[in-house]
């Protein structure tokens, strides 16, 4: 079983607007930790945000928020007023292993399109 | 000067040839990984080490071995390159514990074509 997936290959937006990120995640161990990086056509891989199997709250950073839903094991990246520099590539990933043996885990990516 | 540091950027080399890409690291990590990136298929973990003595398979590890030859450094060779392993190929560190979410810093990427 895949342990992220990314269902949406590619995304357009139009600038200003708000977009959703979709990802799912599979793991039976309960301290986890998920990621989402931005992959810009130079790319380089560019840490967005983090968020713990034991948060309480959904992350957020700047444009950038984590729609954690914990029971659905998901972890959807929203970014609110789209700007054309958002185009890129965006991975999530997920820390996950027991005591000091821990891997992160990536999915295929989602290509977002910002729209003039 | 980037914290993660990847030689060389890019490289074109002929199937059979050995090759190694070279990482090293200025932020005192103990925890170092090799990912490879395909198109359609994401970051797919070669090898990561947790410290000097510890050297751990990946996902995909075949056909590649590593060498940790300091703290700071992270080496991956390919023993006889075949064009499967045209990639982009990412060094990346880590710590985790305290504040530490296990955070992955990347280098800027080795694009490998095998010809």
């Amino acid at each position: 079983a895949q342990k992220i997936t990314q269902t949406q290959p590619g995304m357009f937006v139009q600038e200003k607007e708000a977009v959703t990120l979709d990802c799912t995640y599979d793991t039976s161990d309960p301290s986890y930790g998920l990621f989402w990086y931005k992959q810009p056509s130079s790319g380089e891989m560019i840490f967005l945000i983090y968020q713990g199997s034991y948060d309480q709250q959904n992350a957020t950073e700047g444009r950038y928020s984590l729609n954690f839903q914990k029971a659905r094991k998901s972890a959807n990246l929203v970014i609110s007023a789209s700007q054309l520099g958002d185009s890129a590539m965006y991975f999530c990933a997920m820390r996950e292993g027991a005591g000091g043996y821990q891997k992160v885990t990536f999915g295929i990516g989602t290509k977002l399109q910002v729209i003039p | 000067d980037a914290d993660v540091t990847q030689t060389p950027r890019n490289r074109i080399t002929k199937t059979g040839k050995r090759i190694m890409l070279e990482c090293s690291q200025t932020k005192g990590h103990d925890r170092m990984y090799w990912y490879r990136q395909d198109p359609g298929l994401g970051l797919r973990l070669i090898y990561y080490s947790f410290d000097v003595k510890d050297i751990n398979k990946g996902e995909i590890s075949d056909g590649y071995s590593v060498s940790r030859q300091a703290q700071a450094k992270f080496s991956l060779s390919l023993e006889s390159a075949i064009p499967n392993q045209t990639a982009l190929y990412f060094c990346a560190t880590s710590d985790f514990g305290g504040a530490n979410t296990g955070e992955l810093f990347f280098g800027e990427g080795s694009r490998l074509t095998v010809l």
